[in-house]
C-alpha cells in the first residue's frame, strides 16, 4: 500500500478515445504531480499542484488535460492521443513544495497503450 | 537548468556482491538529491536523500549514499546485494526550494546473479 492509488493499472484507448487516468492519496498530501516515464527516458515532469491550484506545467501539448478537484485528488484527461503517448503515467504526492522533510510519495502508475 | 547522469545503464552482480550505482549531477547551487527504486510494475520508492549535513546518508534496504560535492557525484552504495534487490534505480536532484519538482537521471537497471 503507497498511499497514493492510480486507476486504472493497465489503459489501452485508440487515437480518437477520450479517457481519465485518477489519482488519489491518502497520506494528507498538498501538492500533487503527474510524471510521465517512457521506455529509455528520464521521468518527465508533466504538471504540478499545490494546494489545488497548477503550479507547473512543463510544456506539455494540450491533448493532456489536469484536474485537481481538491488536495486528494488528482486526474489527467486524455483525447486524441497519439501513439508516441505510450507510456507509464506516475502520480505522485508530497506534503507541499516546500516542506524538506516530505519527499515525493508515487503511485503505481497507469499503463498506458495509444493504438 | 539542472540534470543528472547515471552512467550505467545496466549493471549485474552476484548475490552477497558489494554495489556502487554512479549518479553525477549538475546544479548551480546546493542541491536536494535523492535515490528511488522501481520494481517492475511499480512506483518509486524513496531510498534515501540528501538535503544538508552528513554527506554520507542511510536509507532504507541497507543502502546508503555519499554526497561529494567536488565531483558533483552522489553514488549509491551496498554492502551486500540480495537478489531482492533486482530493480531499476533512479538518482534525482531537486533544485531550489521545489522539493518536489524532480529531475531525473535516466536510471540504471540491477541484476543479481545467484
Amino acid at each position: 500500500e503507497t498511499g497514493v492509488t492510480q486507476t486504472p493499472r493497465h489503459l489501452v484507448m485508440g487515437m480518437t478515445n477520450k479517457k481519465s487516468l485518477k489519482c488519489e492519496q491518502h497520506l494528507g498530501h498538498n501538492a500533487m504531480y503527474w510524471y510521465k516515464q517512457s521506455a529509455k527516458k528520464p521521468l518527465e515532469l508533466m504538471f504540478v499542484y499545490n494546494f489545488k491550484e497548477q503550479t507547473e506545467n512543463n510544456s506539455v501539448p494540450s491533448r493532456f488535460s489536469p484536474e485537481c478537484p481538491n488536495s486528494s485528488h488528482l486526474f489527467l484527461h486524455l483525447h486524441t492521443l497519439q501513439p508516441e503517448d505510450s507510456a507509464l503515467y506516475l502520480c505522485a504526492s508530497s506534503q507541499d513544495l516546500i516542506t524538506r522533510n516530505s519527499p515525493l510519495h508515487f503511485g503505481n502508475g497507469t499503463r498506458l497503450t495509444v493504438t | 537548468a539542472q540534470s543528472v547522469t547515471q552512467p550505467d545503464i545496466h549493471i549485474t552482480v552476484s548475490e552477497g556482491a558489494s554495489l556502487e550505482l554512479r549518479c553525477n549531477y549538475s546544479y548551480g547551487a546546493t542541491p536536494y538529491l535523492f535515490w528511488y527504486v522501481q520494481s517492475p510494475g511499480q512506483g518509486l520508492q524513496l531510498l534515501l536523500k540528501y538535503f544538508s549535513g552528513d554527506t554520507l546518508v542511510q536509507g532504507i534496504k541497507g543502502f546508503e549514499a555519499e554526497f561529494k560535492r567536488s565531483q558533483s557525484s552522489f553514488n549509491l552504495r551496498k554492502p551486500s546485494v540480495h537478489w531482492s534487490d533486482a530493480a531499476e534505480y533512479f538518482c534525482a536532484v531537486a533544485g531550489g526550494t521545489s522539493y518536489g519538482k524532480l529531475t531525473f537521471g535516466q536510471g540504471t537497471i540491477l541484476t543479481v546473479h545467484p
